[in-house]
């Protein structure tokens, strides 16, 4: 069975700081793909990254950054200069063999100016 | 091009009551996933579609709960006998294929009175 686990349920920085949204994750499977999304107060679910299982490599997009590391099956999301922008809920998210997806319940996020 | 989209947007049925709540995908999108959001939690997966293949309903919380994606594009959700504890956000949301990035609609805010 796929589960993903988000630990942080809130986090609270101030403008300008760095801030790491920790995921992680179990699954049997040998391949399988993760996700992160965010959910603004808008409500629409926004997709940020898909990673598969062969590729550990970080990515960076602009002020996003994600470390993936199978070692200790984490998938963790990094925003350097945080803005009141980033301020959202952020999901982790599973698929794997079946496609099965699943979410972790989230991280809410709110940068003050 | 147009994105998924959900109707109604909101719904408000008595306790007792059938509802139906529809998806359109985008156009193309072999895979079609049905999720729950109750308020301020994460995203349940309900149930999940890709092409013609029979649905994957491991997420569906009762028999209440039922869903069909017609032409394998249209997919509705019926809930049967609504009880209070379905109130919730209902998202839908499609992929070109399973191991791609989802794309969600706006949801369906069920409130069961």
């Amino acid at each position: 069975a796929q589960k993903v686990t988000q630990a942080q349920t809130e986090i609270s920085v101030v403008e300008k700081e760095d801030v790491t949204l920790d995921c992680v994750y179990e699954t049997r499977d040998t391949t399988y793909y993760l996700f992160w999304y965010k959910q603004p107060p808008s409500g629409e679910l926004v997709f940020l990254i898909r990673r598969n299982s062969f590729d550990e490599q970080n990515e960076i997009s602009g002020r996003y950054s994600w470390n993936f590391q199978k070692s200790t099956s984490s998938f963790n999301f990094t925003i350097t200069a945080s803005q009141v922008v980033d301020s959202a809920v952020y999901f982790c998210a599973l698929s794997g063999y079946n496609n099965d997806m699943r979410f972790g319940a989230g991280t809410r996020l709110t940068v003050k100016p | 091009g147009a994105g998924v989209s959900q109707s109604p947007s909101n719904k408000v049925t008595e306790k007792g009551k059938d509802v139906e709540l529809r998806c359109d995908p985008i156009s193309g999108h072999t895979a079609l996933y049905w999720y729950r959001q109750s308020l301020g939690q994460g995203l349940e997966f309900l149930i999940y579609f890709q092409g013609n293949s029979a649905p994957d309903k491991s997420g569906l919380p009762s028999d209440r709960f039922s869903a069909e994606r017609t032409g394998g594009s249209v997919s509705t959700l019926t809930i049967q006998r609504t009880q209070q504890e379905d109130s919730a956000v209902y998202l839908c949301a499609s992929s070109l294929d399973p191991i791609t990035e989802q794309y969600f609609g706006p949801g369906t805010r069920l409130t069961v009175t």
